[in-house]
């Protein structure tokens, strides 16, 4: 299995603009997870999924911020219009329900996310 | 409120001697504790976990950590540590409570291990 994959890997882009980012789970993987990771605040959850249905989305940091799981193999993470304190590396992460809340996350490469 | 606590932002070791990153918890009711690494430019990469059972957990390269239900820790260890080791380690928990936040894990914010040689 390739793993959890993410697209693109960076991203440069000026303030105001829309960004997307992509991220296709482990096949099979019920649960896919968003997280933002910088040196000031760590590793936050912005948004899970279970079944393609958002179940938390509390971690959305405002408005400008939204994602999607149209299938079970493909989630996007938008952000309209950037700002530059949004700048990140981006984090996604599938994860096997069955035993639920003992299974372990697969985590993706990452986008890092600059906006000037 | 569950959280995690990594109370070390660097540690410093040298080649071939012990190694312990520590961790502390907090759940309402019984954990489920995981270890993660991040090489840089990397995602996590998950290690080990303590699910139920034997409080001696032990995980991927040599890594191993003990569950203190007493003390609420969960501190990772390696009798010998490797330059290779170096690398931003993650603690990780999620309460056992079928009510708690669903499935989200949450993660305490790192701590550096550096291994000199």
């Amino acid at each position: 299995d390739a793993g959890v994959i993410q697209s693109p890997r960076h991203e440069v882009t000026e303030m105001g603009q829309e960004v997307t980012l992509r991220c296709k789970p482990i096949s099979g993987h019920d649960y896919l997870f968003w997280y933002r990771q910088t040196m000031m605040r760590g590793l936050e959850l912005l948004i899970y999924f279970n079944n393609n249905v958002p179940i938390d989305d509390s971690g959305m940091p405002e408005d400008r911020f939204s994602a999607k799981m149209p299938n079970a193999s493909f989630s996007t993470l938008k952000i309209q219009p950037s700002e530059p304190r949004d700048s990140a590396v981006y984090f996604c992460a599938s994860s096997l329900s069955g035993t639920v809340l003992a299974n372990e996350q697969f985590f993706g490469p990452g986008t890092r996310l600059t906006v000037l | 409120a569950q959280s995690v606590a990594q109370p070390e932002d660097q540690v410093n070791v040298a080649e071939g001697n012990p190694l312990t990153v520590k961790c502390t918890y907090s759940v309402s009711g019984n954990p489920y504790l995981f270890w993660y690494v991040q090489y840089p430019n990397r995602g996590l990469q998950f290690l080990l976990k303590y699910i139920t059972g034997d409080n001696l957990v032990k995980g991927s390269y040599g890594f191993e950590a003990e569950f203190n239900k007493s003390q609420t820790s969960f501190h990772l260890k390696k009798p010998s540590a490797l330059v290779s080791d170096s690398a931003l380690y993650f603690c990780a928990v999620r309460d056992r409570l079928p009510t708690q936040a669903g499935t989200a894990l949450i993660f305490g914010k790192g701590t550096t291990l550096s291994v000199s040689s």
